[in-house]
């Protein structure tokens, strides 16, 4: 089945720890995306790649790093640096290649909880 | 996740009614519309989308409406089932994509 997965579904960390979330897909997709999801707010954007070895900060990478070694593989660290780490964490990706989408297709999520 | 909707207006409808959740989008240079469904503990869902040189798109048992003078957006969903009961938001894109908190579904047998 083509998707895209991110791993784990729940993911604890203590604080000052650096943390790294998955995401993988066999779409065959250019662009993938991190957003990340506040209760009672919308999707706000961390980082996104539009090609293998690009990526661009979104509109809230303080805190965050990417990596895009491969076109299948997006992970996220989510750094100590980053002040209010805990957060739902989806990622994203779309064929278009463009930060403008025509459509996203979302994994399932991390649920990322720093204590 | 399963957190997000907790913070959210409730729309509450009985199985089998028709519903409406609206959205106010801020971008009035936005030229493209999407609602998406999200279920608890999962990630968002395309339902319909619309360019803004339409009013209406229907697809299955969903229509989406825009009225692009008051910058309004609704997502009109056709005999509510249970199966319905989800986070639903929307997004507006001009040159990127802007995401809106949503509405909590919620259907009642």
């Amino acid at each position: 089945d083509g998707g895209i997965t991110q791993s784990p579904k729940y993911l604890f960390r203590k604080e000052g720890q650096n943390v790294t979330l998955s995401c993988e897909q066999n779409l065959n997709h250019d662009a993938m995306y991190w957003y990340r999801q506040d209760p009672g707010q919308g999707l706000r954007l961390i980082y996104y790649s539009q090609i293998v070895n690009d990526f661009q900060k979104g509109d809230i990478a303080e805190g965050y790093s990417v990596s895009r070694e491969k076109k299948e593989s997006f992970p996220l660290t989510v750094t100590s640096a980053q002040k209010n780490p805990t957060a739902f964490y989806l990622c994203a990706s779309n064929p278009a290649g463009q930060e403008r989408a025509d459509e996203q297709y979302f994994g399932p999520g991390t649920r990322l909880t720093v204590t | 996740g399963e957190s997000v909707g907790l913070h959210l207006p409730t729309l509450s409808v009985q199985e089998g009614d028709n519903s409406i959740i609206n959205c106010a989008y801020s971008n009035s240079a936005s030229d493209y519309f999407i609602w998406y469904k999200q279920e608890s503990g999962k990630g968002p869902q395309f339902i319909i989308d619309i360019r803004s040189n339409m009013d209406k798109r229907q697809g299955q048992r969903v229509t989406v409406l825009l009225n692009k003078t008051v910058k309004h957006l609704s997502l009109q969903i056709a005999a509510t089932q249970p199966g319905d009961s989800a986070v639903y938001f929307c997004a507006e894109s001009y040159d990127k994509l802007i995401f809106g908190a949503g509405t909590r579904l919620a259907v009642h047998p």
